[in-house]
């Protein structure tokens, strides 16, 4: 399998802030990476997907850079709506899908 | 647009088997386009994929749990299923029913549904 490990594994941050999460593979997965978002009690929410492309709908504060085995989430000022859980996602080898342990956005 | 529902029993005795649907509106289950999947999260912990259906009745299940699992699909129904045999207190996650794109080979989840918390005990 492939392991991803997300970092860091929580932060905290103040509207406005500029956040950066890294997503990292075990092996390469050239830009087989997907990001998601998931509030308390809800099922996660896809944001970005291929690494880089903006799910139709998802504003454009966020933003996905990465391929390889090292990929990045940002958002580039903090909205209080962005309070939630981030998961990468990688579907370069399907058997099996993996996710990242997740990171949690908090409130400063 | 789709709509995903996760319908079934919350609480499932440990050694029997765990049975899910997933029923889908706004769009045809027999869709070329699309791959139906299971997807569960235990309490306070991350994701995990747990398999995918296509139309067709071809699976792709995950070799952790793929003993265990059988996704099935009901095309008169526009619904496809879950079960998963044996079930132990590990078992106990929200379970969630998601899409993604047959067509592509990115395995992106796009639609999901709601989640339903299933809890294994006596």
């Amino acid at each position: 399998d492939i392991q991803m490990t997300q970092s860091p594994s929580s932060l905290s941050a103040s509207v406005g802030d500029r956040v950066t999460i890294t997503c990292r593979a075990s092996h390469t997965i050239s830009s087989y990476l997907n990001w998601y978002q998931q509030k308390p009690g809800k099922a996660p929410k896809l944001l970005i997907y291929a690494a880089s492309t903006l799910q139709s709908g998802v504003p454009s504060r966020f933003s996905g850079s990465g391929s390889g085995t090292d990929f990045t989430l940002t958002i580039s000022s903090l909205q209080p709506e962005d309070f939630a859980t981030y998961y990468c996602q990688q579907s370069y080898t399907t058997l099996p899908l993996t996710f990242g342990g997740g990171t949690k956005v908090e409130i400063k | 647009q789709l709509q995903l529902q996760e319908s079934g029993p919350g609480l499932v005795k440990p050694s029997e088997t765990l049975s899910l649907t997933c029923t889908v509106s706004g769009g045809s289950i027999s869709s070329s386009s699309y791959y139906w999947g299971w997807i569960r999260q235990p309490p306070g912990k991350g994701l995990e994929w747990i398999g995918s259906i296509y139309y067709s009745g071809s699976t792709y299940d995950n070799p952790s749990l793929k003993s265990r699992v059988t996704i099935s699909v009901d095309t008169s129904k526009n619904q496809f299923s879950l079960k998963l045999s044996s079930v132990t207190a590990a078992d106990t996650a929200v379970y969630y029913c998601a899409t993604h794109k047959s067509y592509s080979s990115d395995w992106y989840l796009d639609y999901w549904g709601q989640g339903a918390l299933v809890t294994v005990s006596s």
